[in-house]
């Protein structure tokens, strides 16, 4: 059974600050890594996508890749209200099969 | 990013009622999936196509079933609606090239009496 775990939270953080969310997934194999940001009643919007062990930037998001550590992070810096969602980690395990996704993490930035 | 597109994005509809959720996408994507979600709760695949005449069902078990004829349309039929089947019903499709990303349409919520 393949599985992707993220704590639930609720993440609170201040105005300003940097949040950091985790995963971890069980398959050493999986292959590409994606964050998932769904605001409550809307669908999930790609907003990352990691494929090799480092960092990756864009704009005040950074995924952060650990294949060794089957742990995929998401750096959200200067966060802002506008942030607060639910933030879903997936994982591709081989190429031609469904993501699998985590159950998410609600992150609460605070004005 | 990808074009997906899902109508009625809301419907209520009375016990025992046929209803045909559609799902259609723009960009050539040859793999698609259906998604079941409660408000606040997690995803849950029910339904995927890898391509024309090609289905699966997903990890939970569902009463829908789907049809992959063309490849921009995946429709998701329920044959007599329940008050079990009232969700969040979200589409999504994916390309070959990448890292088979999905990109999910604006769902449509369900009600049923």
């Amino acid at each position: 059974q393949k599985e992707v775990e993220q704590n639930s939270g609720p993440l609170s953080v201040p105005e300003g600050a940097i949040a950091s969310l985790n995963c971890t997934y069980s398959d050493r194999g999986s292959q590409s890594f994606f964050w998932y940001r769904q605001y409550s009643g809307k669908s999930p919007e790609l907003i990352m996508s990691i494929y090799s062990n480092g960092d990756k930037e864009d704009g005040r998001f950074t995924a952060q890749l650990n294949k060794a550590s089957q742990y995929v992070s998401l750096l959200i810096r200067d966060s802002q209200p506008s942030d607060s969602a639910t933030y879903l980690c997936a994982v591709n395990w081989a190429g031609n099969t469904p993501l699998v996704f985590g159950k998410g993490t609600r992150l609460s930035v605070i004005a | 990013e990808a074009d997906i597109y899902q109508t009625p994005r809301y419907l209520v509809i009375g016990t025992g009622k046929k209803i045909t959720l559609e799902c259609s996408q723009t960009m050539g994507h040859d793999k698609m999936y259906w998604y079941q979600q409660d408000p606040g709760m997690e995803l849950h695949l029910i339904h995927y196509s890898y391509g024309v005449n090609s289905t699966e069902k997903g990890d939970l078990s569902s009463e829908s079933t789907v049809s992959r004829i063309r490849t921009e349309h995946f429709p998701l039929t329920l044959e007599s609606a329940r008050p079990s089947h009232t969700s969040q019903y979200l589409c999504a499709s994916s390309g070959r090239t990448g890292g088979h990303e999905q990109y999910f349409g604006p769902g449509t919520r369900l009600t049923v009496t």
